[in-house]
């Protein structure tokens, strides 16, 4: 009974890279959700997707940053020409689709590291 | 604005002790309430969830309350033990239907429960 799966764990990208960071839900679960930690700070909430829909994208930056949840596959977040300030721990969440106030179940992130 | 502020950044207590933790939040209305427990170089886990129109909610050593005229959640851990030790993030979503889902996280409080 996998929870949700995060990879790679770690990822080091050197300035103007691509990055792409992939999360599988937990079986089930139709819901992705996708959050970046900065040290010492909270979980920043970037956007919401449900299968081949963005639901709420409200907290992704305007450029660079993108993320898709195909009907087939894991959900992708993919940052275009990372810059430094884009290193942080990436965490994608997923739940069921029942009520509005299922808890989120968290992968262990992906933590990007850009030189 | 909105803000979500947790009571200090580190709290220390002694193993058996009761741990209260503060979880402040202003301009919001929220639906109801999460708590998460984090681990280093993990993601977060769900622990309580409290809706607005409850005051508290007990899960074996756990407690939490809500109160809305205060705007604030407290959780306490009793009999704490050095396993409790971690980072506590409480959680809020908007009462709209369109956000629901989107939680906001405060930015934590590190645990430390001394042996």
């Amino acid at each position: 009974n996998a929870g949700v799966m995060q990879n790679p764990r770690h990822l080091v990208r050197r300035r103007g890279q691509e990055a792409r960071l992939r999360c599988s839900p937990m079986k089930g679960h139709s819901h992705v959700y996708w959050y970046r930690q900065l040290p010492e700070e909270g979980l920043k909430f970037m956007v919401y997707l449900q299968k081949e829909n963005i639901i709420d994208e409200s907290g992704m930056p305007k450029e660079r940053f993108s993320a898709e949840f195909p009907k087939e596959g894991p959900s992708i977040l993919r940052i275009q020409q990372v810059v430094r300030g884009d290193s942080a721990a990436y965490f994608c969440a997923s739940s069921p689709p029942a009520t509005s106030n299922s808890p989120l179940h968290f992968g262990n992130g992906t933590r990007l590291t850009v030189t | 604005s909105q803000k979500i502020e947790q009571n200090s950044e580190a709290l220390n207590i002694q193993e058996g002790k009761t741990a209260t933790l503060t979880c402040n939040y202003t301009n919001y209305s929220p639906a109801y309430l999460q708590w998460y427990r984090q681990d280093p170089g993990r993601g977060p886990v769900f622990l309580l969830l409290i809706r607005e129109n409850e005051k508290e909610k007990r899960k074996e050593r756990l407690k939490v309350t809500f109160d809305t005229t205060l705007k604030q959640s407290l959780f306490h851990i009793t009999a704490s033990q050095p396993a409790d030790s971690a980072t506590y993030l409480c959680a809020l979503a908007r009462a709209s239907s369109g956000s629901a889902r989107q939680l906001t996280f405060g930015s934590g409080t590190q645990l430390t429960v001394l042996p």
